[in-house]
C-alpha cells in the first residue's frame, strides 16, 4: 500500500493565483483530513471529510475550499493565494474518527510571493 | 475551546539520556491522546496512544506515556535516547463530543547529540 500520496511536494505561488493540492489514499479509510503546520504552532486542522460527498470546514477554512467525490481523492484548493497561506500542508485519512490513528501524507510545502 | 500545551520548544541531549516531553490539555471529559513523532524529512508517524486502562502507554522504538487525569497531562518518555530519536514530536488529543478533530501541540523538536 502506498498509504497517503501527496502532490506536489514543493509549490511557489504568486500572490492571487489559485492552484490544487492533490491527496490521495488507498487504504479504504472513510475519513480524511487536511492541516496545515506552521513554524513552532502545531497542525491546524483547515478540512475534513467523513465519507464521499461529505465534508465540514476545520479550525482555519478561510482561503481553501474541499471536495470529496470518490473515497480516495481529498483535493484541497486554494483560490487568490495570500502569503499568509505560506505553510507545509499535510493530508491525512483514518478509518473512522476518535480512537482510530490519523496515517499522514509527507506533506506539501507551499510559498506565496 | 480545548488546547494542547507542549512547554519544551526544544530539547538538546546527548545519546544515553532519559527524555520526559511535558504535555497537558485543558479539556476535562474523556479524552483520546496520542503521540506522534516528524522526523527529518519525513511525515508524521504514532509513536503511541491512549484511550483507557493502563494509564501507562508503551509505543514504538522503547518509548512510553503516562497519562495522569488529575494533572491533565500525557507525558512522553523514554529511558535512554538515541541519536536517531532526533525528531520533533507532537502531542495531540480528541475528545469524545468533537471525536474527528485531532488537536496538536505546538511541537518539541529533540536533538540527539552522538
Amino acid at each position: 500500500n502506498a498509504g497517503v500520496t501527496q502532490t506536489p511536494k514543493f509549490r511557489i505561488l504568486k500572490i492571487g493565483q489559485s492552484m490544487t493540492l492533490q491527496c490521495a489514499q488507498d487504504m479504504n479509510h472513510n475519513y480524511m483530513y487536511w492541516y496545515r503546520q506552521d513554524p513552532g504552532m502545531g497542525l491546524k486542522l483547515i478540512y475534513y471529510s467523513v465519507g464521499a460527498g461529505i465534508t465540514d470546514k476545520g479550525e482555519v477554512p478561510n482561503g481553501y475550499n474541499v471536495s470529496r467525490s470518490t473515497t480516495e481523492d481529498f483535493p484541497l484548493r486554494l483560490e487568490l493565494a495570500a502569503p499568509s497561506q505560506t505553510s507545509v500542508y499535510f493530508c491525512a485519512s483514518s478509518r473512522t474518527s476518535g480512537r482510530n490513528e490519523q496515517f499522514f501524507g509527507p506533506g506539501t510545502r507551499l510559498t506565496v510571493l | 475551546a480545548q488546547s494542547v500545551s507542549q512547554h519544551n520548544h526544544h530539547v538538546i541531549l546527548s545519546e544515553a539520556a532519559s527524555l520526559e516531553l511535558g504535555c497537558n490539555y485543558s479539556y476535562g471529559g474523556t479524552v483520546n491522546l496520542f503521540w506522534y513523532v516528524q522526523y527529518p524529512g519525513q511525515h508524521l508517524q504514532l509513536l503511541l496512544k491512549y484511550f483507557s486502562g493502563d494509564p501507562l502507554v508503551k509505543g514504538i522504538k522503547g518509548f512510553e506515556a503516562e497519562f495522569i487525569k488529575s494533572k491533565f497531562s500525557f507525558n512522553l518518555r523514554k529511558p535512554s535516547v538515541q541519536w536517531s530519536d532526533t525528531a520533533e514530536y507532537f502531542c495531540a488529543v480528541n475528545d469524545m463530543d468533537s471525536s474527528y478533530k485531532l488537536i496538536f501541540g505546538s511541537g518539541t523538536r529533540l536533538l540527539v547529540r552522538p
